[in-house]
């Protein structure tokens, strides 16, 4: 079983430069959700995707663009990539829907290691 | 807003060891709480949760009891392993998931 898949894994950019990291899932859930995880801060929501056709904004969603491509595709976009974006990505999706009342689970990717200089 | 706060780490101890791992948290709602462990390397993956007051959570040896009175949800383990070794998160779930800022928990042979 893949879960949820995230590529690629290593990125080395440099400031200016643009990227998308991608993310597919394939346990058919409605919620997709792009987190960053920094030293010290533990994981900030950066966009989430509730069900497909929609998207919003999390806490840090300055500097990134999401697209809901299908129920399985979440994909983010750095348009202009700044140091402050180095971080690691995870990528998760979750049976729940952020109005309802929740019980569920998030399932995480791996990461991806986003080093910007 | 919805917010976690952790106990800060890093957490090293021996194997056989009692670990706590404190966990407060505040919310206008009635939240989920859950925490999540991520091994070197790996995504984070749910090791328990509850969802309404006085649960109780386990898994792998793990427990965690929903104090709605003191709202908190404090992380134990009796005897630890050396493959606990991980960072774990605390995490609330009203309308969307907050994370704690993760401890760093390290168990030496």
């Amino acid at each position: 079983n893949a879960g949820v898949t995230q590529t690629p894994k290593f990125q080395v950019l440099k400031t200016g430069q643009s990227m998308t990291l991608q993310c597919a899932q394939d346990m058919n859930h409605n919620s997709m959700y792009w987190y960053r995880q920094d030293p010290g801060m533990g994981l900030r929501l950066i966009y989430y995707s509730a069900s497909e056709g929609t998207t919003d904004k999390g806490e840090v969603p300055n500097g990134y663009n999401v697209s809901r491509l299908n129920k399985r595709e979440f994909s983010l976009r750095l348009e202009s990539a700044a140091p402050s974006q180095t971080s690691v990505y995870f990528c998760a999706s979750s049976e729940m829907r952020t109005r309802d009342r929740a019980t569920g689970e998030l399932f995480f990717g791996e990461g991806s290691r986003l080093t910007v200089l | 807003g919805d917010s976690v706060t952790q106990m800060e780490g890093p957490v090293t101890l021996s194997e056989e060891a009692f670990l706590t791992i404190n966990c407060t948290y505040t919310a206008t709602g009635y939240p989920s709480l859950f925490w999540y462990v991520q091994y070197p390397g790996e995504g984070l993956q749910l090791l328990l949760k509850a969802t309404k007051a006085d649960d109780k959570g386990s898994n792998k040896g793990f427990e965690a009891t929903y104090r709605k009175e003191t709202t908190s949800f404090h992380l134990e383990k009796g005897s630890v392993q050396v493959s606990d070794s991980a960072v774990y998160f605390c995490a609330l779930n009203d309308y969307k998931l907050s994370f704690g800022a993760g401890t760093t928990v390290t168990v030496r042979a």
